[in-house]
């Protein structure tokens, strides 16, 4: 199985600055289609998890642009431009090129 | 709107059976792969199972295969988790997601539903 190793595992971010996750795969997650299957997600409290990112770089339908993703390979990361407070939760790496799925371990964050 | 809907979680004794379901609306089901997702109390995120897009194809984790059977019911626009052998390690919040791509093969998921508990006790 594929191993997602998040960092951090916690995050305590002011409002309006920037915070960043990485997020490291035991395999390259680039397929023979030329795609790479990275995905992020985040679960806010109490809510399911949502798709924010896919394949890496996109936003998904509605994501903020506050949100960013990028890598290649085995090493990955998300960016917030400017957190607010809308953001708290878990954010999850997943790989999707081969089964089982995997994620990571997630990365909490909170507002100071 | 695509939506989906989970049912049929409960209090189970362990080695019992429960059965999943998770009723799609906004899209039809049957151009998707589809997959279950568990979330063990204050825990992450675990990949349980996924169906094709065509139904072919069923997948499942070490951990329940053997023991749990993904089927989907196109005519009811329904996907289902039967559950059997059930134990402690198994009480989860468990949700269903659909694949982001209309392609049979594409398991990564984008809409998930609000997840069913099962409690094995």
């Amino acid at each position: 199985d594929i191993v997602m190793a998040q960092t951090p595992l916690s995050l305590s971010v002011t409002p309006g600055q920037p915070a960043s996750i990485s997020c490291k795969s035991s395999q390259s997650l680039l397929y023979s289609d030329g795609k790479t299957y990275l995905f992020w997600y985040l679960q806010k409290p109490g809510q399911p998890p949502q798709l924010l990112i896919y394949e890496v770089s996109n936003r998904f339908s509605g994501v903020p642009d506050r949100f960013s993703g990028s890598g290649s390979g085995t090493d990955f990361t998300l960016k917030i431009s400017r957190v607010e407070a809308e953001d708290v939760g878990v954010y999850y790496c997943m790989q999707s090129i081969q089964l089982p799925q995997t994620f990571g371990q997630g990365t909490k964050v909170e507002i100071k | 709107e695509v939506q989906l809907l989970e049912s049929g979680g409960g209090l189970v004794q362990p080695g019992g059976s429960l059965r999943l379901s998770c009723a799609a609306s906004g899209f039809t089901l049957s151009s998707y792969a589809m997959t279950w997702v568990r979330q063990a109390p204050g825990k992450g995120l675990e990949w349980v199972s996924s169906i094709s897009g065509s139904g072919a194809g069923t997948y499942y984790a070490d951990s329940v295969r053997g023991r749990f059977t993904i089927s989907r019911d196109s005519s009811k626009n329904t996907l289902s988790l039967q559950m059997n052998s059930l134990s402690a390690e198994d009480t989860a919040l468990y949700y269903c997601a659909k694949g982001l791509a209309a392609r049979p093969y594409y398991f990564a998921m984008d809409v998930w539903g609000q997840g069913t508990t099962v409690t094995v006790s």
